[in-house]
């Protein structure tokens, strides 16, 4: 199966800061998942991104197709962004997801 | 809607006891999962039912077995638990395979 890995594992901010978390991938993947844990423990579906470029307030997510990395760009950071992103991927005919070890961030007021 | 459910939050166990964890879906998905978070680890999956009746083995199977009871609960069973199986886990459920997933909030199991 593919290998996932994630940069940085580790990332401290001041609040307002700008960020890009990056997956890489030993493989051409399908599509891609970016989940955020909140320190609670919790699992949130951030984006599913078989293509392009989503958006969501400020978050997006980017896809190239010919390169085998995806990236998570994170604007005006703020506290609540805090907790580890994952991204997870399938690939081939293979429909479960892998996943990456996860970028701790931590934003600071 | 109350999306995934999972129950027990915790659970403290002791080697060789057996224990199922419990999990449901309000959003009448086909697909489940359960997956182990070990720390600095991202998830492994160890099971999973791609639609009701049919369940597969994940990256990590060894020391469970699962049922996908209907089409809204699919269960975790260790039969005999070891210190190995201290894990966080969670259940995630979506419509069909490689669509987007959504999770409960875990279970805490501990085995001493």
């Amino acid at each position: 199966g593919i290998q996932v890995e994630q940069s940085p594992p580790d990332l401290i901010l001041q609040e307002g800061a700008n960020s890009t978390l990056r997956c890489n991938f030993s493989d051409s993947v399908n599509n891609l998942q970016w989940f955020h844990q909140n320190p609670w423990g919790q699992l949130i579906n951030l984006f599913y991104i078989p293509s392009g470029t989503k958006q969501n307030g400020r978050l997006s997510a980017t896809t190239v197709a010919t390169e085998r990395y995806r990236l998570l760009y994170i604007s005006s950071s703020q506290t609540t962004d805090s907790g580890v992103y994952f991204c997870a991927a399938t690939s081939g005919g293979y429909n479960k997801l892998i996943f990456g070890a996860g970028t701790r961030l931590a934003v600071h007021p | 809607n109350a999306g995934v459910t999972q129950t027990p939050k915790f659970q403290v166990l002791k080697t060789g006891q057996s224990m199922t964890l419990q999990c449901a879906q309000d959003m009448n998905h086909n697909s489940m999962y359960w997956y182990r978070q070990d720390p600095g680890m991202g998830l492994r999956l160890i099971y999973y039912s791609a639609s009701e009746g049919t369940t597969d083995k994940g990256e990590v199977p060894n020391g469970y077995n699962v049922s996908r009871l209907n089409k809204r609960e699919f269960s975790l069973r260790l039969e005999s638990a070891a210190p190995s199986q201290t894990s966080v886990y969670f259940c995630a459920s979506s419509d069909h395979e490689a669509q987007p997933q959504h999770f409960g909030d875990g279970t805490r199991l501990s085995i001493l």
